[in-house]
């Protein structure tokens, strides 16, 4: 595709379920971000992804949040037993290294 | 810790005038970068200005950096009511490539 892809756009899940939530980066773009930001607030920095290297998981907030990337493409952002904090948007970013991201349009998370 | 701050948190000022919002950042960086985000959804890439350029321009956008300072300006002359959004910057950690986030200044054009 053209863009970043993220899905769903929204999910409204229960507290303690677990939910996914998928990115679809710009074809041939290494580094893949993850972001959260919560209502008027700024972007907090989750996970990091840069080719084959280890990912960079230090702004994961607690064991619950986890991550993966296949390769240089899609990415899954799991986060389990969701608690009414979690409740953000989820902005996933690609880019080439040390360049401009390009972002997604992001999945709005509500835990009821 | 952010890596970068702006400021002011929030700026509200008539259509035609110039607003400068400011970002300040705490270690070594490659880049720095500022972003647009309307609606609270994705954000939308402005200029890159790198460690070793001291001013940019994109339009009505211009961005300096002051490595020396560790801090860096975006003026946007001429506002437009469509100007109105939030405006981030976003600096290399200390060298790391992952890009950090400040928190942000909301930017208000008034008609």
């Amino acid at each position: 595709g053209a863009g970043v892809s993220q899905s769903p756009s929204n999910k409204v899940t229960e507290k303690g379920k677990d939910v996914e939530l998928r990115c679809d980066p710009i074809s041939g773009h290494t580094a893949l971000y993850w972001y959260r930001q919560r209502l008027g607030q700024g972007l907090e920095f989750l996970i990091y992804f840069q080719g084959n290297s280890a990912p960079d998981k230090s702004g994961l907030p607690s064991d619950r949040f986890s991550a993966e990337r296949t390769g240089e493409s899609v990415s899954t952002l799991t986060i389990q037993r969701t608690q009414q904090e979690d409740s953000a948007v989820y902005l996933c970013a690609s880019s080439p290294p040390l360049e401009k991201l390009f972002f997604g349009s992001g999945t709005q998370l509500s835990v009821l | 810790s952010q890596q970068g701050e702006e400021d002011p948190q929030a700026l509200s000022i008539q259509e035609g005038e110039n607003a400068t919002m400011n970002c300040s950042y705490k270690t070594s960086i490659n880049n720095l970068q500022w972003y647009r985000q309307n609606s609270g959804r994705g954000l939308v890439h402005l200029i890159l200005i790198r460690s070793n350029e001291r001013e940019k321009h994109s339009g009505r956008l211009r961005v300096t950096l002051d490595t020396s300072k560790k801090s860096s300006s975006l003026l946007i002359t001429a506002s437009r009511a469509a100007d109105t959004a939030s405006y981030f910057c976003a600096t290399d950690a200390g060298g790391a490539q992952k890009l950090v986030f400040g928190q942000g200044t909301r930017l208000t054009i008034n008609p």
